[in-house]
C-alpha cells in the first residue's frame, strides 16, 4: 500500500543545533515534494518545494534533500531557534497529472532555549 | 490583506443539522481546495476546483457538497452532520493544479458536532 511517513511524531532539540526531520514514502514515484510549517490553530504555510531531479534545495536556514533511491526527503533547520517550534509536514505529488498533494502526519518540533 | 479567508472560524452544531463554510481567496489563483484535518492531525484532500470546475473529488460522503460561484470562492455545504464530521476544515488555493505549486491555506474552521 502507499504510505508517506514522518517517522518522528515529536522531536526536541536544543537551541542553536541543527534539526533534521525525515519523510519516507512507499509505493509512490513523486514528481515533487513539498514541506510546510503548521503552528497550533493555524493553516499550513509553504516552505520549500523540491523536484525529483533536484538533490537539494536551500532557503535561508532551511535545507531540503530528496533521494529517490532511498525514497526519502530530509528537512534541516540550522541554528534552530525557539521560534522554529511548530509542526512540519511533508507532502508529495504522487505522479504527473491532476493528482492532489498527499500529506504526512507531521513532526512536532520543539526547540528548547 | 488576508490571502485565503474562511468563515466561520468555529462552528458548533448538533447532529443532523446542515451547515456551510465559506472560503475566499484574493490571490487570483485558478485552483482551490478543501482539506479535512482530523483529531490525529492527518490532513487529507476532499475536493479541488479549477476555474469553478470540480477536478478532484476524493472519497467523501455525498453529504458534502462544494460550490464555487466564481474562481475566488469555494464554499462547503454539509448536510445531516454526523459526529465523525468533527474536524478542522481548511480551504487552500494555488496558481497551478495538483501539487506543482505551493498552496496557500486559510486559517481553518473547527467544526464540532455534538
Amino acid at each position: 500500500s502507499q504510505k508517506i511517513e514522518q517517522n518522528s511524531e515529536a522531536l526536541n532539540i536544543q537551541e542553536g543545533k541543527t534539526a533534521t526531520l525525515t519523510c519516507n514514502y512507499t509505493n509512490y514515484s513523486p514528481a515533487y515534494l513539498q514541506w510546510y510549517r503548521q503552528d497550533p490553530g493555524r493553516g499550513p504555510v509553504f516552505l520549500l518545494l523540491i523536484r525529483e531531479n533536484e538533490k537539494e534545495k536551500r532557503k535561508e536556514r532551511l535545507k531540503v534533500t530528496f533521494d529517490t533511491t532511498l525514497k526519502q526527503s530530509l528537512f534541516h533547520i540550522t541554528a534552530s531557534q525557539p521560534a522554529d517550534s511548530a509542526t512540519y509536514l511533508c507532502a508529495l505529488v504522487p505522479n504527473s497529472g491532476n493528482t492532489p498533494l498527499v500529506f504526512g502526519k507531521g513532526t512536532r518540533l520543539s526547540v528548547i532555549a | 490583506d488576508t490571502a485565503v479567508s474562511q468563515t466561520p472560524k468555529y462552528l458548533v452544531t448538533q447532529m443532523g443539522n446542515d451547515k456551510s463554510i465559506k472560503c475566499e481567496q484574493n490571490l487570483g489563483h485558478d485552483t482551490m481546495y478543501w482539506y479535512k484535518q482530523d483529531s490525529k492531525k492527518f490532513l487529507k484532500i476532499m475536493f479541488s476546483y479549477n476555474n469553478k470546475e470540480l477536478i478532484i473529488n476524493e472519497t467523501v460522503p455525498n453529504r458534502f457538497s462544494p460550490k464555487s460561484p466564481d474562481k475566488a470562492h469555494l464554499n462547503l455545504h454539509i448536510n445531516s452532520l454526523e459526529l465523525g464530521d468533527s474536524a478542522v476544515y481548511f480551504c487552500a488555493s494555488s496558481q497551478r493544479t495538483s501539487g506543482r505549486g505551493e498552496q496557500f491555506f486559510g486559517p481553518g474552521t473547527r467544526l464540532t458536532v455534538l
